[in-house]
Order: structure tokens, then sequence, then C-alpha cells
């Protein structure tokens, strides 16, 4: 079966770094997307990254490791309004997008 | 301008009922998505429309009927609703239907069936 792996809930500390692990195993690959979801509201994308590799894009970096199964979002200076739920998203090789139950991320002050 | 839209934002109504929810873009987009969330968060592919031709059916009940008048909108109507049919319904689109295109998410629909 398909499967994507994530946390289901971290905390951080405004202004510091945190870092939202997420592992694959799907049948091919040909891509993996990062969506934020604030609560009661509808995801929106941050990040594609298909080649490995780190994709800096901000406060915000998203890095791949194909022969890993692996991906992790990277925010750094960490602001309140960065609660939020995290969504990995990857491609099969039918091109089908399957959605991680996402990482409800809290930040504290 | 909001890109994407739905309405109603919230739907309450009760079982054996059938409701539809609207969906429009002007992002000149070429494919629009539905796709439900239920409790867990999960993001569940209903439906995708590009250029008015249904070109991913996902094994949903075939209470669902996505309809499309024309390229900027992709309208769902829900025949003979369930209880298990709440949860929140969003509607999506993207630019060329590729599926590495960046999908636009609408605010969502909360549907709750009583």
């Amino acid at each position: 079966g398909q499967n994507i792996d994530q946390p289901t809930e971290m905390t951080a500390t405004e202004g510091a770094i945190v870092q939202i692990n997420c592992t694959y195993q799907t049948s091919g690959f040909n891509g993996l997307f990062w969506y934020q979801q604030h609560a009661g509201e509808a995801p929106t994308f941050l990040s594609y990254n298909v080649l490995d590799g780190l994709e800096e894009k901000g406060r915000f970096s998203s890095f791949l490791s194909r022969s890993k199964g692996y991906s992790y979002l990277l925010l750094k200076e960490l602001q309140m309004k960065d609660s939020a739920s995290y969504l990995c998203a990857v491609l099969d090789s039918n091109y089908q997008l399957i959605w991680g139950a996402g990482t409800k991320l809290i930040i504290k002050p | 301008d909001t890109a994407v839209s739905q309405t109603p934002k919230y739907l309450v109504t009760q079982m054996g009922n059938d409701k539809s929810i609207k969906c429009e873009q002007n992002l000149g987009h070429d494919t629009m998505y539905w796709y439900k969330q239920d409790s867990k968060k999960f993001l569940k592919i209903m439906f995708s429309y590009n250029n008015k031709e249904l070109i991913i059916n996902e094994t949903v009940p075939n209470r669902f009927s996505p309809k499309s008048p024309d390229k900027a909108h992709l309208n769902l109507h829900i025949n003979s609703l369930e209880l298990g049919d709440s949860a929140v319904y969003f509607c999506a689109s993207s630019q060329k239907g590729l599926a590495s295109d960046t999908q636009y998410f609408g605010p969502g629909t909360r549907l709750t069936v009583l």
C-alpha cells in the first residue's frame, strides 16, 4: 500500500527553528509537495521537490532524499503565525497525489 | 480578488436531502478538483475536471456528481446525504492539470449531516 508518515504534532518556540519530517512509501515517485493549512482554512502551497537536495525559499526550506523516501520542511525564525498544520503530499507513478495526515505545529512565545 | 471561491462556507442538513456546493476560479486555470477532508484531516481527491472533461473519478459513491458548466466552475451535487458525508469539502484548481502543477484551494465548505 501507499503510505505517508508525518509526526502528528510538534511544539516549538517563537524565534527558533523546527524541522518537520515526512517519510513515504509509494508506488513510484514524481515529486513531493508541502502545503500549509491554518485551522479552518484551505491548504496553501509551500514547496515542490522532485530532485534530491535542499530548496530554500525565505524562512522555509524543503529537503528531499529519494533514495531514503524522506523529506523535511525546515522553518526558521518561527513566528506565531506559523502555527498551522503542514501537509506532505507525494505524486506516485500514476501521477496521483497521495496526502499525509499533516503535522500540527504549535508555536509558543 | 478571491482566486478560488466556494459557496456555502457552512452547510447543515438532514440525512436524505440533496445539496449542492458551488466552486468558481478566476485564475484562468484549465483543471479543477474536489477534495474531501475528513475528521482525521486526510485530503482525498474525489474528482477533477480538465476543460469540462472528467479525468479523475476516484471510488466515490455515485450519489456525488460533479457538474462543470464552464471552465471556471465546478459544482458538486450530492444526493441522499448520509451521516458519513459530514466533512470539509475543498475545491481546487491548477493551471494545466499537470500533476506537478501547484493546486490553489478554495476556503472549504464544512458539511454537517444530521
